[in-house]
């Protein structure tokens, strides 16, 4: 079974940093692309961020890019967002997704951890 | 970057109706890269379809997707109470990996 936990959420201030991490199991990590998807409050989804299964590959929204900085850790069945410089519209539920395979579909998603800017 | 549309943005229907959800692109998405999402009040999404028209693993045959290009098309053929919720496609071909706006699918 499938299983995606994130981790490292909470209350920045403006102009902040935080660290998000998705502890994935129940599949060969390495061999799969992952993503971070956001949504703010009553709001849409918003794609973020992917990586390659072999992290030779990442991919941004310009939302956040020179900002966020997503990596991976294939040793530890770990995904990671690296979030700088974080801004009040940053404020969302960010999920990981698993992709699906050779393709950047988002087919598994973990609950979501709530990330709030706010001074 | 290819840019999504869904309509309606809101679709009202009964239980037992035919529910039709529509997402055009700005640009051709290749190869089909185009999936549907569905979400749930206080739930992740769940995906339903990608590659246009492939049933992800556990989803009725009450859903079904079609289209190419920059036409998609997602078709729930008869509405049970637990379909009422939103409904967001994404293109996945090439980067930025957008999601349209949603269609909220109400009683």
């Amino acid at each position: 079974e499938v299983t995606l936990l994130e981790s490292g959420g909470g209350l920045v201030q403006p102009g902040g940093s935080l660290r998000l991490s998705c502890a994935a199991s129940g599949f060969t990590f390495s061999d799969y692309a992952m993503t971070w998807v956001r949504q703010a409050p009553g709001k849409g989804l918003e794609w973020v961020s992917s990586i390659s299964g072999s992290a030779g590959s990442t991919y941004y929204a310009d939302s956040v890019k020179g900002r966020f900085t997503i990596s991976r850790d294939n040793s530890k069945n770990t995904l990671f967002l690296q979030m700088n410089s974080l801004r009040d519209e940053d404020t969302a539920i960010y999920y990981c997704a698993k992709a699906g395979w050779g393709v950047y579909s988002s087919h598994y998603w973990g609950q979501g951890i709530l990330v709030t800017v706010s001074s | 970057e290819v840019v999504l549309e869904q309509s309606p943005g809101t679709l009202s229907l009964s239980p037992g109706e035919r529910a039709t959800l529509s997402c055009r692109a700005t640009q051709s998405v290749g190869s089909s890269y185009l999936a549907w999402y569905q979400q749930k009040p206080g739930q992740p999404p769940r995906l339903l379809i990608y590659a246009a028209s492939t049933r992800a693993t556990g989803i009725p045959d009450r859903f079904s997707g079609s289209g190419s290009g920059t036409g998609f098309t997602l078709t729930i053929t008869t509405l049970e109470p637990e379909d009422f919720a939103v409904y967001y496609c994404q293109h996945y071909g090439s980067s930025p990996f957008t999601f349209g706006q949603g269609t909220r699918l109400e009683i």
